[in-house]
């Protein structure tokens, strides 16, 4: 049983450019979290989705940063005109569709550096 | 609201020395979660520990123990005979009721450096 599979693991762009960041949940899962973490710092909660809908995006940034899970494939997280302020590992979560948060688990993350 | 506190940015010590991680918290709620996450120089996330604000009883697993305190909102980590690989970054979190406990709140972690 695979877990939770982030891609790509490390990912390189330079200001300006587009970052896609996508998260394979746990087989049977249906709850997705997305967290960031900057340098030095926890873990932030951006956004929680179910498959085709967003259900709390309290913690994303109003602008350039969008995310999706659609019916099929991965959830997606989209940062368009990356800044070098958005260097940091983004984790992905996943839970079961009875479940919560507290029964999340994490993938390994994306590091995005932004040159 | 939520809030977790973890003072102590670095704690260095010699192998086999035992350590305690602090873990304070802030919540309005009543019922809530806690847990302790461990981020080892590789980078991944692993989880150690879920307790639920109904469960005071500390928890042993191992070099590991859990000490809950709701009186002082501490939920503090000890590792008894520290071993080079528990070298990490630690994370105390919390997930309260009134987020549908959907959201984690994480401290700032407490870089862990174990010597031989």
């Amino acid at each position: 049983n695979a877990g939770v599979m982030q891609n790509p693991r490390h990912l390189v762009r330079r200001r300006g450019q587009e970052a896609r960041l996508r998260c394979s949940p746990m087989k049977g899962h249906s709850h997705v979290y997305w967290y960031r973490q900057l340098p030095e710092e926890g873990l932030k909660f951006m956004v929680y989705l179910q498959k085709e809908n967003i259900i709390d995006e309290s913690g994303m940034p109003k602008e350039r940063f969008s995310a999706e899970f659609p019916k099929e494939g991965p959830s997606i997280l989209r940062i368009q005109q990356v800044v070098r302020g958005d260097s940091a590992a983004y984790f992905c979560a996943s839970s079961p569709p009875a479940g919560d948060g507290t029964e999340a688990f994490f993938g390994q993350g994306t590091r995005l550096t932004v040159v | 609201a939520q809030k977790v506190t973890q003072a102590q940015t670095e704690i260095s010590v010699v192998e086999k020395e035992d350590v305690t991680l602090d873990c304070v918290y802030e919540t309005r709620d009543t019922t809530y979660y806690l847990f302790w996450y461990k981020q080892p120089p590789s980078g991944e996330l692993v989880f150690l520990i879920r307790r639920n604000s109904f469960d005071e009883q500390n928890e042993i697993s191992g070099r590991y123990s859990w000490n809950f305190q709701k009186s002082t909102s501490s939920f503090n980590f000890t590792i008894t005979a520290s071993q080079v690989v528990d070298s990490a970054v630690y994370f105390c979190a919390l997930s309260e009721w009134n987020t549908g406990f959907q959201k984690l709140v994480f401290g700032t972690g407490t870089r862990l450096l174990v010597s031989p």
